[in-house]
């Protein structure tokens, strides 16, 4: 499996701000995901970051709030923007199992602790 | 209704119980499963993975899967505490389908094995 770093590992912001949250693989992989996990939730997907293309944001998820880019095959950031404390959370990156382009085998991230105050 | 509904738990059993945890689902599209395990302060890391219905064993932990009720498990023998951690379940859609490649999770069951 690939070997996923997220950076910083956590942050407290102030509201109104915006943060950029960095994912590096250790291996080049098409697919690149960004999900959102609240306090005490499950996982919920924000939007799929393929190289070379637009990211695929879900519903209730829009490019303004969070922008997302995708330089390189091994490479992502997810910018939170304009913050409020509805948006603390933890935010992970995941990859795809790259060997057979199995999207739903997914690897993950460490993740990003944010805070919003 | 959410997609995937999962016992939240949280669940404590004593060391060497045999622990099943389960999740059902409503999307008849769903057809790859899995199980991943998150620790405190961690990423989920993937347990186990499985295509439409069946059974799939590795070492201690098995996972079946019942496409006809739309229920899944995942059965962990002789368990130990370094199993404690919240389980989640996960599944997604086949090619083609609109929810390929876009995992939608159970709300996780917290575990917890004490010695």
């Amino acid at each position: 499996s690939a070997v996923i770093s997220q950076k910083p590992s956590r942050d407290i912001c102030q509201r109104g701000t915006s943060l950029t949250i960095q994912c590096q693989v250790d291996s080049q992989v098409t697919m690149m995901f960004w999900y959102r996990q609240q306090p005490g939730q499950s996982l919920t997907l924000i939007a799929t970051a393929n190289q070379g293309s637009e990211a695929t944001y879900e519903s209730g998820f829009v490019i303004d709030k969070f922008p997302i880019s995708r330089p390189n095959l091994t490479f992502s950031t997810l910018t939170v923007s304009n913050m409020s404390p509805e948006d603390s959370s933890i935010y992970l990156c995941s990859v795809d199992g790259s060997h057979a382009a199995l999207y739903n085998e997914q690897f993950f991230g460490p993740g990003t602790r944010l805070t919003v105050l | 209704q959410k997609e995937v509904e999962q016992d939240p738990g949280p669940l404590s059993v004593p060391e060497g119980a045999i622990v099943s945890l389960n999740c059902t689902y409503s999307n008849s599209a769903f057809q790859y499963f899995m199980w991943y395990r998150q620790y405190s302060r961690k990423g989920p890391e993937l347990l186990m993975y499985t295509y439409s219905s069946g059974n799939k064993e590795d070492g201690r932990f098995t996972a079946q899967v019942d496409k006809s009720s739309k229920y899944i498990s995942l059965f962990i023998r002789d368990s130990q505490p370094s199993d404690s951690a919240t389980y989640l379940c996960a599944m997604s859609g086949d090619a083609g389908g609109t929810s390929y490649g876009k995992l939608t999770f159970g709300q996780g069951t917290i575990l917890t094995v004490h010695p």
